[in-house]
């Protein structure tokens, strides 16, 4: 599975749209992006995930450009719950469901 | 619907004393996991398995071992506890390993010390 690259923190104001970005430039056609997050003291919780179309559900929005090297989830109106650690993650065809989480990044929402 | 349910959720161990985490999981998922995450790191596959009777290793499985004798649970057993399995334990499932089905399902976790 490709690896990603995730800045460790970012602020963003309650209310506000957070964007998180995920570098991912060695991902091969058959590998879809996916997104979890954990909250301090909780399991990981599934947000979304794609292969090549933009994607959105009742949690969150994924974008994913055009040569797929990239990709940005979007929480629309951030809220003080939603501070935890976002996981990006690149997942083939061979996994073993063995998820490599990596360190994330680290967001804070603020009031 | 309880999802992926795990207990106890806090335990504490005395060197070389044994114990097992009961996990069951009540949406008819094919596959289950354990993953341990120390301070500050990721998350690591203890064990996993594909369905009833079938278990396999994962990245860090000395130490313990796991049983699958029903689509629902899968408890991980410790035997003689050492200090460096102080972690939290998080069990998981999933209906594939194959995306995009492959969305895992975590319990809350439970938290082991060991003295």
């Amino acid at each position: 599975d490709a690896k990603t690259t995730q800045p460790p923190s970012m602020d963003c104001a309650e209310g506000r749209a957070a964007n998180l970005p995920c570098n991912h430039s060695t991902i091969s056609g058959n590998e879809y992006v996916y997104w979890y997050r954990q909250i301090h003291s909780q399991g990981p919780q599934y947000i979304i995930h794609g292969l090549k179309n933009n994607e959105t559900n009742e949690m969150a929005s994924l974008i994913i450009t055009e040569d797929r090297k990239s990709s940005t989830l979007i929480l629309p109106h951030a809220t003080l719950r939603d501070t935890a650690v976002y996981y990006c993650i690149v997942i083939g065809g061979g996994s073993q469901g063995n998820l490599i989480f990596g360190k994330g990044t680290k967001l804070s929402v603020k009031p | 619907n309880a999802g992926v349910t795990q207990t106890p959720k806090f335990r504490i161990l005395k060197i070389g004393q044994s114990m097992t985490l009961q996990c069951t999981q009540d949406m008819n998922h094919n596959y289950m996991y354990w993953y341990r995450q120390d301070p500050g790191m990721g998350l690591k596959l203890i064990y996993y398995s594909v369905g009833a009777g079938i278990t396999d290793k994962g990245e860090v499985p000395n130490g313990y071992n796991v049983s699958r004798s029903t689509t629902e649970d899968f408890p991980l057993r410790l035997e003689l506890a050492a200090p460096s399995q102080t972690s939290v334990y998080f069990c998981a499932s999933s209906y594939f390993t194959q995306p995009p089905g492959n969305t895992i399902y975590f319990g809350e976790g439970s938290w082991l010390t060991v003295v």
